[in-house]
């Protein structure tokens, strides 16, 4: 089966400055890679999205690289807000079903 | 997403007793699935069913069982609840070719 990857587990950055997360997997048959955010107590939400057939996504402050030959994929937080606090999951589809990372939990120091 | 709602929201049950935690959603979704979250570990999938006659084992299926009853409707039990089945239980619905998961609100559930 699919085997991700994330890193780093923590991570806390000034407000303003960028983030970035790391996943990697091992199935390279897996065609769609999301990212879900996590807050306290709450639900995970999707945030941003890509394909296999794409290498950039980007959502205002938020952008999403994809590398298949390296089977790596990467969110990028640019400007971060003390609102971008929580934990974030990337995950790695070919379809049926979803492989989750463990999950960066990121602090936006004010 | 208001779309999927799960019943109860916490429950605290002691060990062997059997519970039953239920999973509706309202948007037709056909795909429905049961995860798992410990601290740590991240989401880990139980169980998933594709339609109403379709359910198929996750990576974590032990001690576990579900019910498909209607499109609308999954519920995951444990026959025989063990302390180590206390976690944050997450039910998702999808559709789509890319399988776009939706996640209900979540169930804490502690085995005493």
């Amino acid at each position: 089966g699919e085997n991700v990857e994330q890193h780093p587990s923590t991570l806390s950055v000034q407000e303003g400055d960028s983030a970035v997360i790391k996943c990697t997997y091992s199935d390279s048959a897996s065609n769609y890679f999301p990212w879900y955010k996590q807050e306290l107590g709450k639900r995970p939400q999707l945030i941003i999205d890509i394909r296999s057939n794409v290498g950039e996504k980007k959502d205002q402050r938020i952008a999403v690289t994809l590398n298949k030959t390296a089977k790596h994929f990467s969110l990028h937080i640019t400007e971060t807000q003390p609102e971008d606090s929580a934990v974030y999951f990337c995950a790695a589809s070919r379809g049926n079903q979803f492989y989750f990372g463990t999950g960066t939990s990121l602090t936006v120091i004010p | 997403d208001a779309d999927v709602t799960q019943t109860p929201r916490n429950r605290i049950t002691k060990t062997g007793k059997r519970i039953m935690l239920e999973c509706s959603q309202t948007k037709g979704h056909d795909r429905m699935y049961w995860y798992r979250q410990d601290p740590g570990l991240g989401l880990r999938l139980i169980y998933y069913s594709f339609d109403v006659k379709d359910i198929n084992k996750g990576e974590i299926s032990d001690g576990y069982s579900v019910s498909r009853q209607a499109q609308a409707k999954f519920s995951l039990s444990l026959e025989s609840a063990i302390p180590n089945q206390t976690a944050l239980y997450f039910c998702a619905a999808s559709s789509g070719p890319y399988n776009e998961q939706f996640f209900g609100p979540g169930t804490r559930l502690t085995v005493l």
